[in-house]
């Protein structure tokens, strides 16, 4: 089993609509979460850090779930500019500093 | 606002030759990592530097060696290039704790 699973997608979705990723982790020592999104090839880019209360910015929340160990990503009123992959990074903090990433999920929003 | 920056931004190689990957970052961070994508793949770890002075291999470190140079620099050095390292290469950085990384734009190399 992967450290940190996601549905590849495609998720192919209309412009406006609301679309929700998870994705699972399986250490359970996992203490800081993070979503990035990178375009095409391109380097990833600090999407939110993802905190135990759960955390919005703007039409994006995040929110951690211990016990099932996943986190999630709501993406509301989708835009032609939100396709790109999104990954799913988590860092253990056992002192070695790594950080896991996800293989990503891919959305593509639809005019 | 450089960031993490990277060179080269591409490259291509004979089978064989040696070359290095600079990066360097200006957030004064402690840590820096060095990873490869490939298509299906995802980001794969080589080697990171947890702080200045020290190295660590990641889950994909044959065929690479790493010099951190100074809390700025991490370079990444391929000494006899293989086709199996044709890859997009990305330097990151961080603070350490529960701070995220920040990427350079990326190196993309061939090797024929």
């Amino acid at each position: 089993r992967k450290e940190v699973e996601q549905d590849p997608g495609p998720f192919n979705v209309p412009e406006g609509a609301t679309v929700a990723f998870n994705c699972t982790y399986s250490n359970s020592a996992s203490q800081s979460f993070f979503w990035y999104r990178q375009d095409c090839r391109k380097e990833p880019k600090l999407l939110m850090s993802v905190y135990s209360s759960g955390n919005e910015d703007g039409r994006f929340t995040a929110q951690l779930n211990r016990a099932s160990q996943y986190i999630s990503l709501l993406i509301r009123d989708s835009k032609l500019s939100d396709s790109a992959t999104y990954l799913c990074v988590v860092r253990y903090d056992s002192g070695t500093y790594k950080y896991i990433f996800g293989t990503g999920t891919r959305l593509k929003v639809l005019a | 606002n450089a960031g993490v920056t990277q060179t080269p931004k591409f490259q291509v190689l004979k089978t064989g030759q040696s070359m290095t990957l600079q990066c360097a970052q200006d957030m004064n961070h402690n840590s820096m990592y060095w990873y490869r994508q490939d298509p299906g793949m995802g980001l794969r770890l080589i080697y990171y530097s947890a702080s200045e002075g020290t190295t660590d291999k990641g889950e994909v470190p044959n065929g690479y060696n790493v010099s951190r140079l100074n809390k700025r620099e991490f370079s990444l050095r391929l000494e006899s290039a293989a086709p199996s390292q044709t890859s997009v290469y990305f330097c990151a950085s961080s603070q350490g704790g529960n701070q995220p990384q920040h990427f350079g734009d990326g190196t993309r190399l061939s090797i024929l």
